[in-house]
């Protein structure tokens, strides 16, 4: 779907470093959800969010942080405390209704140096 | 608890074959299904809804409360429809808990 937006396309980390992937949605969505994809692992939730200033920790929150303090933008850090970084990670948003789907970005590719 | 499961991580047709990618889910309330796909290097988009009860595709599912099934099903497999698939499952009282099953990695052979 053209209203999310992940950036950059292809990112790559240092040793020790922390670094941040962008996810900015214009579809007034109020639930974001971010996910690592590791090859056939399918998908597993890192961070989730429902409302502005409020987010949960989902199966594999170690190692990363979020922030929720607009409603279009969910950015997440992936911190040096992750020892495994290397992944495919997807940024997802949804209305609040019941029965509506989740919408998916394109995707953050980070590797490690 | 919401699980979702998807038994076949793999599963090769040949053109022109029926296709069915199983899904199985245990949740206590009322389910939300999905179906989600993605192509080569393109990126995760909602393929069907059990709400909607449509066709896309030539790919239709049905929501199977008795065996807590969501079976994804096409008569005729076509090339292009190689991809990775996956079952989700929508629960909550506004569908705010969402899971993903593990994927089924479709390979349709010419």
């Amino acid at each position: 779907d053209g209203g999310i937006t992940q950036s950059p396309k292809y990112l790559f980390r240092k040793e020790g470093q922390n670094v941040t992937l962008s996810c900015e949605q214009n579809l007034n969505h109020d639930a974001m959800y971010w996910y690592r994809q590791d090859p056939g692992q399918g998908l597993r939730l890192i961070y989730y969010s429902q409302i502005v200033n409020d987010f949960q920790k989902g199966d594999i929150a170690e190692g990363y942080s979020v922030s929720r303090e607009k409603k279009e933008s969910f950015p997440l850090t992936v911190t040096s405390a992750q020892k495994n970084p290397t992944a495919f990670y997807l940024c997802a948003s949804r209305s609040a209704n019941r029965g509506q789907p989740q919408h998916f970005g394109d995707g953050t590719r980070l590797s490690i140096l | 608890a919401q699980r979702v499961t998807q038994p076949e991580k793999l599963l090769s047709v040949f053109k022109g074959a029926p296709v069915e990618l199983k899904c199985n889910y245990s949740y206590s309330g009322s389910p939300e299904l999905f179906w989600y796909v993605q192509y080569s290097r393109q990126r995760l988009q909602l393929l069907l809804r059990h709400i909607s009860r449509e066709s896309i595709k030539g790919f239709t599912a049905d929501l199977n409360k008795g065996e807590t099934s969501f079976h994804l099903k096409k008569p005729f497999a076509q090339e292009e429809d190689s991809a990775m698939y996956y079952c989700a499952l929508s629960g909550g009282n506004y569908g705010q808990n969402f899971v993903f099953g593990p994927g089924t990695r479709l390979s349709v052979l010419p």
